[in-house]
């Protein structure tokens, strides 16, 4: 089976840098996902990494370390608008997705 | 992106009804769609896979008899709740990912469900 685990909530003001980890547990690992939900709304694809280190997209980065079992997510510069909860997902079976719980990112002025 | 549209986006029902959704790729054809649910301030959970010009797989605990799934063109998934009751309300969420692209997966927006 596959389990993850990601902190509940996290708070940082606008312009900072946070970082959300996931620890997972998977018996066949297809790489690490990272997904972001406002509320109300649809979760919307982030990034993914099939292989370790850091991949980069705009404000957003997120990290894989396979030996670990370990990734994070790092928001830098916050705004207002990243407030939401972000989960990351495991593809398992090679067409299905398991999600976290999520991490609800509250960003303060 | 590819975009996934889902509709309705709400719907009150009375107990005892039925109730279709709708999950449509509108850029993309889809031999696979997915169906979610979600309670309030909660995880994504799978609850069945939809295979174009197949039976749906179903995840351990979801009903397939009150959870039917028909998958019947490559853009085009329905979940329909049968005999819905006050405790199937929720955020039901459609999947779907384009062949090849693994990690991700593009999302209709969702469709609220009020059981009354």
């Amino acid at each position: 089976g596959q389990s993850l685990e990601q902190p509940s909530e996290v708070t940082a003001v606008e312009g900072a840098i946070v970082q959300i980890n996931c620890t997972y547990q998977t018996s066949g690992f297809y790489g690490l996902s990272w997904y972001q939900q406002h509320d109300g709304g649809a979760p919307t694809f982030l990034s993914y990494n099939a292989l370790d280190g850091l991949e980069e997209t705009g404000r957003f980065s997120s990290f894989l370390s396979r030996s670990d079992s370990y990734g994070y997510l790092l928001l830098q510069e916050l705004q207002m608008k990243d407030s939401a909860s972000y989960f990351c997902a495991l593809p398992y079976n090679f067409n299905k997705f398991y999600f976290g719980s999520g991490t609800k990112l509250n960003v303060k002025p | 992106g590819a975009v996934v549209s889902q509709h309705p986006s709400w719907v009150i029902c009375k107990s005892g009804t039925s109730v279709k959704i709708e999950c449509r790729s509108l850029d993309f054809q889809a031999t696979t769609m997915f169906w979610y649910r979600q309670f309030p301030k909660q995880s994504l959970m799978l609850m069945a896979t939809s295979n174009e010009g197949s039976k749906a797989t179903y995840e351990q605990g979801v009903e397939k008899d009150k959870f039917l799934i028909n998958h019947a063109s490559l853009t085009l998934s329905t979940l329909t709740v049968t005999s819905a009751h006050p405790e199937d309300s929720s955020f039901y969420i459609c999947s779907a990912r384009e062949t090849g692209v693994l990690g991700e997966q593009y999302f209709g927006p969702g469709t609220r469900l009020t059981v009354t």
